[in-house]
């Protein structure tokens, strides 16, 4: 089951460009987590968000959470070729158990050069 | 490199025939998540371990089973294989037993014939 769903499915931007991902949510959660991922290879951890939090920055990187709507974006700014990969919301605490991270169905990120 | 290691990287295999899939956290990690990834169902939570119990479970198969040992390693055993379980089957290691940042493996392509 997927607790979360990325909006939109794909997206395609030129290099330079800002890029938004959101993601829905539907329980509610202690933490919010955003993946990155290659094609064909492993996830890798880009930015977590605790429920009490409203904003967060890493570099290039700017993550929102409203947890009054249960929705959370992703903003990359300045993007670049090699940003090109699926992107993943993941949230915990899925019908109380806060031990499964739960991924949600991925953001394609194309950046054309 | 995320510290975790996954083998087999690829393995054929027919349907009905058993096999199992090897994972080893990253140096310090207490915690083993299993992931399933595919096509048509997204990426999966099936199983986590902590320090060698079972912790959380979510969307496994009674044909799939798996295990942590004491030195951390962790093995996914997928018997009575069918076609659909073809699939990208990642492990994941975090310090903690809830929640936080996962660092994941590179995965195995598991295709069955």
């Amino acid at each position: 089951s997927q607790q979360g769903e990325e909006d939109p499915q794909a997206l395609s931007i030129q290099e330079g460009e800002n890029a938004t991902m959101n993601c829905s949510y539907k329980t509610s959660i202690n933490n919010l987590q955003w993946y990155r991922q290659n094609s064909g290879r492993g996830l890798v951890h880009l930015i977590l968000i605790r429920s009490n939090e409203r904003e967060k920055h890493s570099g290039r990187l700017r993550v929102t959470l409203d947890t009054s709507k249960k929705s959370s974006s992703l903003l990359i700014t300045a993007s670049r070729a090699a940003d090109t990969a699926s992107y993943f919301c993941a949230t915990d605490n899925y019908g109380g158990a806060t031990n499964k991270l739960i991924f949600g169905t991925g953001t394609l990120l194309a950046v054309q050069p | 490199d995320s510290g975790v290691t996954q083998t087999p990287k690829h393995l054929i295999t027919a349907t009905g025939q058993r096999v199992t899939l090897r994972c080893s956290p990253r140096s310090g990690d207490l915690s083993v998540y299993w992931y399933q990834q595919s096509l048509d169902q997204g990426l999966q939570f099936l199983i986590q371990y902590y320090n060698g119990e079972e912790r959380a479970k979510g969307n496994i198969l009674e044909r799939f089973s798996a295990q942590q040992f004491p030195d951390l390693h962790s093995e996914l055993n997928l018997s009575s294989l069918e076609l659909g379980d073809s699939a990208l089957y990642f492990c994941a290691s975090s310090l903690y037993v809830g929640v936080g940042e996962l660092f994941f493996g590179e995965g195995s392509r598991l295709t069955v014939l």
